[in-house]
C-alpha cells in the first residue's frame, strides 16, 4: 500500500509567521511532489510542484524535498488568515495517478 | 483562467439512479483523471484516461463506473446506480504539457448527493 503521510493538525501560526507543513512518503519509485490548497467545499488547488532533491521557492512559499529520507515540506512565510486552509501533499510517479495524503489543516491567527 | 469546467456543480439523486458528471477542459489534453472526495476524508483517486482509453483504474472504479469521451472534447463519469456511499465531491483532473514531470489542475468539482 503506497502512502502519503501528514499531520491532519489543526496546525496554528499567528499571522506574519512561517508555517511548516511537513508530508513522508512510501513508494520510493514516486518522481514528482505537490502541495494542493484546498479551501472548504472547493476543490484541491496546486500551489507547489518539485521533483527534484533541494528547495524550490515561489513568493512566500517554498517547497522543500529529500527523496533519502522520503520527505516532503512546504513553508509558508509572513502567512495571512487568507493561508488558512487545508493543505494536500500529494506524490506520482510519471503520469499516473496522484496519491493524496489526508491534508494537514492550517489557522493562522491574526 | 480554469484548465477545465465540471457540470453540474451540484447534482442530487435518488439511490439507484444513474448519473453523468461531465469535464470540459478548456483545451486538448490527453491525460485526464478523475478523484473522488468524501466528505471529511483524503481525495481518492478512481480512474485515468489517456488517448481515449482507460489506463489505470482503483478498486473503488468498480462495474458501476464508466468513463468515455463521446465528442472527443468532453469528458464523462457516469455511475449506473448510486448508492448512499456515492456521495462525495468528484473532481476531474487534467496534466499541463507532455513531459513526465507534469504539473496536475483540478477542476471545480461536482458535489454528489444520493439519497
Amino acid at each position: 500500500q503506497k502512502e502519503v503521510e501528514q499531520n491532519s493538525g489543526p496546525l496554528s501560526v499567528p499571522e506574519g509567521a512561517i508555517a511548516s507543513l511537513n508530508c513522508t512518503y512510501s513508494d520510493r519509485g514516486s518522481q514528482s511532489f505537490f502541495w494542493y490548497r484546498q479551501y472548504s467545499g472547493k476543490s484541491p488547488e496546486l500551489i507547489m510542484f518539485i521533483y527534484s532533491n533541494g528547495d524550490k521557492e515561489d513568493g512566500r512559499f517554498t517547497a522543500q524535498l529529500n527523496k533519502a529520507s522520503q520527505y516532503v515540506s512546504l513553508l509558508i512565510r509572513d502567512s495571512q488568515p487568507s493561508d488558512s486552509a487545508t493543505y494536500l501533499c500529494a506524490v506520482r510517479r510519471g503520469n499516473e495517478k496522484l496519491t493524496f495524503g489526508t491534508g494537514t489543516r492550517l489557522t493562522i491567527i491574526p | 483562467e480554469p484548465e477545465v469546467t465540471q457540470t453540474p456543480s451540484h447534482q442530487v439523486t435518488q439511490m439507484g439512479q444513474e448519473v453523468i458528471l461531465r469535464c470540459v477542459p478548456i483545451s486538448n489534453h490527453l491525460y485526464f483523471y478523475w478523484y473522488r472526495q468524501i466528505l471529511g476524508q483524503k481525495v481518492e483517486f478512481l480512474v485515468s484516461f489517456y488517448n481515449n482509453e482507460i489506463s489505470e483504474k482503483s478498486e473503488i472504479f468498480d462495474d458501476q463506473f464508466s468513463v468515455e469521451r463521446p465528442d472527443g472534447s468532453n469528458f464523462t463519469l457516469k455511475i449506473r446506480s448510486t448508492k448512499l456511499e456515492d456521495s462525495a465531491m468528484y473532481f476531474c483532473a487534467l496534466n499541463r504539457g507532455g513531459s513526465s514531470y507534469n504539473e496536475q489542475f483540478f477542476g471545480p468539482g461536482t458535489r454528489l448527493t444520493v439519497l
